[in-house]
């Protein structure tokens, strides 16, 4: 089975600042999609970037990018000129590719950011 | 763009009672996901549907019940509540056939939130 972990159960970054969040899984698939997603105060899941395990190039999406890096099991996601609006929980999740798999999606524990003005 | 659509949005029910939890999901998706986030916990994934036919099993206790209908929403039956029942229950879909499908995430509904007395 396949697990994610998230170890910072929280972080802190001043308004404009970067901030990394570190994501790490384990699995013995070798075609899988890996996510962040975003939980504000409201309890949406909103989607925030994704990659595929068979791209080598990480996935940006505006002020978000990711580092993946697939031998060490590790995804990363950086959080670039951050804003009020970024605080929230992150989830990273993964996902099986493989046919005949099933494709639910597994998270780890969350990090709850927190955007200092 | 059409989004998943879940309700009620909040439900208060009594232990013993049941519950019963409603899915639309985006149009032309095939996969129907449900999930359990109790309090300060990641999503559990609980049950999924393709093309009105469970797919997946999780952790879903054997006093929960879903099924798919013709029209593709699903429900989610709940019965015997617990306190432990209390939790944000997301649904999700996405399609999984297709061209490109591997490429497709899940969309999140805005979850329902029972509240168990």
């Amino acid at each position: 089975a396949q697990t994610v972990t998230q170890s910072q159960p929280e972080m802190s970054v001043q308004e404009a600042e970067t901030v990394t969040l570190s994501c790490t899984y384990d699995t013995s698939e070798s075609d899988y999609y890996l996510f962040w997603y975003k939980q504000p105060p409201s309890r949406q899941m909103i989607l925030v970037i994704r990659q595929e395990a068979y791209k080598q190039q990480n996935a940006t999406e505006n002020r978000f990018s990711v580092n993946f890096q697939k031998a060490a099991k590790s995804f990363s996601l950086k959080i670039s000129d951050s804003q009020l609006g970024d605080a929230a929980m992150y989830f990273c999740a993964y996902r099986s590719a493989e046919g005949g798999s099933n494709y639910k999606l597994t998270f780890g524990k969350g990090t709850l950011l927190t955007v200092n003005p | 763009a059409a989004g998943v659509i879940q309700s009620p949005r909040h439900l208060i029910k009594e232990k013993r009672e049941t519950a019963t939890l409603k899915c639309y999901p985006i149009p032309r998706h095939d996969t129907v996901y449900w999930y359990q986030q109790g309090p300060g916990q990641d999503p559990q994934f609980l049950i999924s549907f393709y093309e009105k036919m469970q797919s997946d099993k999780g952790s879903i206790p054997d006093r929960f019940s879903a099924q798919q209908f013709s029209d593709y929403h699903s429900e989610l039956n709940m019965s015997s509540l617990e306190l432990g029942d209390s939790a944000l229950y997301f649904c999700a879909s996405s399609l999984t056939t297709g061209v490109g499908w591997s490429n497709q995430p899940q969309h999140f509904g805005d979850g329902t939130r029972l509240s168990i007395l």
